[in-house]
């Protein structure tokens, strides 16, 4: 009965690969959003969705595409992979977009590119 | 560019004892904190949260103040234990127009509470 969860757990891959991460919650929530935590440890904010709808989509490169076919699914999609982007990508969500709601996250999945 | 500090990376405690991990932000948009806990392997899990009005927070063995004015907060843990031991985050929570927040996250503080 895991609240938010992720696959894969790791993912090992060459660089130029393309690779897809995907993200579900099963708490009836309506936003959801992707964080990477890179090697100095910050969880930096990538995109969230409400319902569907692109609302956060920060300073990330185009080969990082978020899709959405649910309100319950928010998958990533990672094209021509680089070594930069080896870091552990965590999914959450959380009821609402309004920020005073805590955002439930996934166990993370660790993407190291060889 | 951090909004969001947390200035000691590690923090070794008595178990039993108070274990206070403090953040500093300098947005003063930021209007809702939070404390999250995270183990090895796992994602961050929600601990407690204020909001900017109140300036204190408490949940059984956790307590959050905050200091709106030297824009710091910080979590108490009393009594402290074993269990504990964790990576707590701090972070902050400001709007982004349209209704809708974000969230930034501090680097996190390592909280090792020895038996």
């Amino acid at each position: 009965d895991t609240a938010v969860s992720q696959t894969p757990k790791y993912l090992v891959t060459q660089m130029g690969n393309d690779k897809s991460i995907k993200c579900e919650q099963n708490l009836g929530h309506d936003t959801m959003y992707w964080y990477k935590q890179d090697s100095k440890k910050f969880l930096k904010i990538m995109f969230s969705y409400n319902n569907k709808e692109l609302i956060i989509n920060e300073t990330v490169p185009n080969r990082f595409s978020p899709k959405s076919p649910d309100k319950a699914h928010l998958n990533l999609h990672i094209n021509s992979l680089e070594l930069g982007d080896s870091a552990v990508y965590f999914c959450a969500s959380s009821q609402d977009s309004r920020g005073h709601q805590p955002q439930h996250f996934g166990d993370g999945t660790r993407l190291s590119i060889l | 560019d951090q909004q969001v500090k947390q200035n000691s990376p590690s923090l070794s405690v008595q178990e039993g004892r108070i274990s206070i991990l403090n953040c500093d932000y300098t947005n003063s948009m930021f209007d809702y904190f939070l404390w999250y806990k995270k183990y090895p392997a796992e994602g961050p899990t929600f601990l407690i949260s204020i909001s900017s009005i109140k300036d204190k927070n408490e949940d059984g063995r956790f307590t959050v103040f905050l200091n709106k004015s030297a824009k710091h907060l910080s979590l108490h843990i009393v009594p402290s234990q074993p269990g504990d031991s964790a990576v707590y985050f701090c972070a902050a929570s400001a709007p982004i127009g349209a209704g809708s927040y974000q969230l930034t996250f501090g680097k996190g503080t390592k909280l090792s509470v020895i038996p």
